[in-house]
């Protein structure tokens, strides 16, 4: 699986919206940019995923640049209870499917 | 809406013991697996599990770790002979089926069960 790159942290204000980078330059075709989150030391939460178009839900945007080798997660109007570790994951297609973690981004929300 | 439930949340045990680590995953999901996440580090693949095999595990996963789904809803993780460094929160997932990065892709993980070996 590709190797990703985040900040080891940010912070953001509550209510403006937070944009997470992340550098996935070895991407291949089949592999999915996944991001999770987590809650200080809760289950990793699934928040978005894509391959190659812009997705939306109704949790966050997940931007992927046109060549795929970054892309940004976007929490629109970030609350305290967005303070979390965030994870960009590449994810082969695979059997298996299993999730490679990385350090994350700490993102601390501050009113 | 479905979830992945996990218990104990926390248990702890004398070094040299067994445990057995319980996870009902979503009803209609067909793939399982465990991760654990040792503090401060991060969160670590450890099997996954499908059709009644063991599909992949890591290195981590050695001749002391087994995992069972004993009925038609629980799926164990058992430790047989606990050591200091088992010491980790356990973190079940499961995801529906795989196809074309749809959201059968997408695991789906439990509030986690911290083991403390003592």
């Amino acid at each position: 699986d590709a190797k990703t790159t985040q900040p080891p942290s940010m912070d953001c204000a509550e209510g403006r919206a937070a944009n997470l980078p992340c550098n996935h330059s070895t991407i291949s075709g089949n592999e999915y940019v996944y991001w999770y989150r987590q809650i200080h030391s809760q289950g990793p939460q699934y928040i978005i995923h894509g391959l190659k178009n812009n997705e939306t839900n109704e949790m966050a945007s997940l931007i992927i640049t046109e060549d795929r080798k970054s892309s940004t997660l976007i929490l629109p109007h970030a609350t305290l209870r967005d303070t979390a570790v965030y994870y960009c994951i590449v994810r082969r297609r695979s059997n298996d499917y299993k999730l490679s973690f990385g350090a994350g981004t700490t993102v601390t929300v501050r009113a | 809406e479905p979830e992945v439930t996990q218990t104990p949340s926390h248990q702890v045990t004398q070094m040299g013991q067994e445990v057995i680590l319980r996870c009902v995953p979503i009803s209609n999901h067909l793939y399982f697996y465990w991760y654990r996440q040792i503090l401060g580090q991060k969160v670590e693949f450890l099997v996954s599990f499908y059709n009644n095999e063991i599909s992949e595990k890591s290195e981590i996963f050695d001749d002391q770790f087994s995992v069972e789904r004993p009925d038609g809803s629980n799926f164990t993780l058992k430790i047989r002979s606990t050591k200091l460094e088992d010491s980790a929160m356990y973190f079940c997932a499961s995801r529906l089926a795989g196809g074309r990065g749809q959201q059968g892709d997408t695991q789906y993980f439990g509030p986690g069960t911290r083991l403390t070996v003592l």
